[in-house]
Parts: structure tokens; C-alpha cells; sequence
């Protein structure tokens, strides 16, 4: 199974400040044959199911704010939020579709200092 | 607007079997393209994976419940399900449908459920 570890667990970051949040694979996500990282992000506030922001590692999702952005390649990869909203506390995971069992990271909490 | 809403015990005893259905509306089981998918996520914070199904019936599961589960597809009602057998404290869980969109290796999640609170319990 490819393991996603995440970093960090939790970070609070203050009001229209960067939030950056790590994603790191077990094994390389990046498919040659079509040039596409096969990693997907997701934000989860409390008492919703998770909601797509990001895929093929750097697609923003359609309705996504541009705030978002992902980046990486390979085994290593990185959530920029730009400029933090008070909507944005969340817990953010990584999801790799690389390969079967799919697996996520184990979730970065994202709140205001 | 694609909607998926699942339904079910939200308690169920050990050793029993755990059943659920997710009704989806604004999209069709039968069209190709997509997987209808569990995923579960444990108190915490944890996803997992649990398995989807294609439109043909073709199935995926996880490997640590492959033993344990079994979805399934009914394209006149639109809805699919979950069958988890022998459940133990441990499968305590919220547990999500979603569609997956299918890709040449794997799938990402566009769509869930609300998510379903299925506790083991005596």
C-alpha cells in the first residue's frame, strides 16, 4: 500500500497569512505515460463529509477558490493556502489514486492563531 | 447537482452484519466513467478506503476487509450498498458513499454523502 504521511498535524495560522501543509508518498504518484501525479486534496470542516479542492496534485476543482493551490511532484508534495479566510479552518488531507488500495494521509488541522 | 444520501442501522451488535444503501440522484449508476465508492472514517480523523463498484458490477475492495465486504449495485432503484460481515468495536465509524471518477490507474472523490455514524455496540 502506498502510505501518505502528513505535516504538519495541526498549524494555526493568523488571518490573511500562508498556510502550507505536507504531503509526502512511499512510493512515486507520478504516472510517466500520461505526465500526471495521481494526488488529490481534500478540505473537511467539522460535521461535513470532505469536499475535492485539488487533483493531478495542482487542478484546482471547479468552484475552488484560487487561494488554493497544490504543487509537487513525485513523492513530495504541497496544500498552499495564500492568504487564510476564517472559512478555511478545516482539516486537510491527501488522497493518492496512484494504485489500489486507494489511501489518504492522516489529515492536517488548519486553524486561526 | 449529483446527491448521495446514505441510510441504515446506526447501531449494530458484534459479530453481526452491517448494511447500508446510498441513494444517488442527479446521476445515473448505469453511465460509465465513475465508481460508486465506501469510505469510512473512524473517530479521529482517519479515512479509509472500504471499495467501489463499477457500472459492470466489476468490484474493488480494500485488502484488510476484502474478506469481510461486499457492495453492490441496483440500477433500477440507483442506489448501492455495503454488507460488512463480523463487526467489531473497531469498525465503529462514519461511514460515507461517494462517486469516484475513474481514471487509467485509480479515482478521486467528487461527490459524497453526508456520512452515516454506524456505532458497534452490544
Amino acid at each position: 500500500d502506498i502510505v501518505l504521511t502528513q505535516s504538519p498535524d495541526s498549524l494555526a495560522v493568523r488571518l490573511g497569512e500562508r498556510a502550507t501543509v505536507n504531503c509526502k508518498s512511499s512510493q512515486s504518484v507520478f504516472y510517466g505515460s500520461d505526465n500526471k501525479n495521481y494526488l488529490t486534496w481534500y478540505q473537511q470542516k467539522p460535521g461535513q463529509p470532505p469536499k475535492l479542492l485539488i487533483y493531478w496534485g495542482s487542478t484546482r476543482h471547479s468552484g475552488v477558490p484560487d487561494r488554493f493551490s497544490g504543487s509537487g511532484s513525485g513523492t513530495d508534495f504541497t496544500l498552499t493556502i495564500s492568504s487564510l479566510q476564517a472559512e478555511d479552518v478545516a482539516v486537510y488531507y491527501c488522497q493518492q489514486y496512484y494504485n489500489l488500495p486507494l489511501t489518504f494521509g492522516g489529515g492536517t488541522k488548519v486553524e486561526i492563531k | 447537482q449529483v446527491q448521495l444520501q446514505e441510510s441504515g442501522p446506526g447501531l449494530v451488535k458484534p459479530s453481526q452484519t452491517l448494511s447500508l444503501t446510498c441513494a444517488v440522484s442527479g446521476a445515473s449508476l448505469s453511465t460509465g466513467g465513475f465508481y460508486w465508492s465506501w469510505i469510512r472514517q473512524r473517530p479521529g480523523k482517519d479515512l479509509e478506503w472500504i471499495g467501489h463498484i463499477y457500472n459492470n458490477g466489476n468490484t474493488y475492495y480494500t485488502p484488510s476487509l476484502r474478506s469481510r465486504v461486499t457492495i453492490s449495485l441496483d440500477t433500477s432503484k440507483n442506489q448501492f450498498s455495503l454488507k460488512l460481515t463480523s463487526v467489531a468495536a473497531a469498525d465503529t465509524a462514519v461511514y460515507y458513499c461517494a462517486r469516484a471518477r475513474k481514471y487509467i490507474l485509480g479515482a478521486d472523490f467528487d461527490y459524497w454523502g453526508q456520512g452515516t455514524l454506524v456505532t458497534v455496540s452490544p
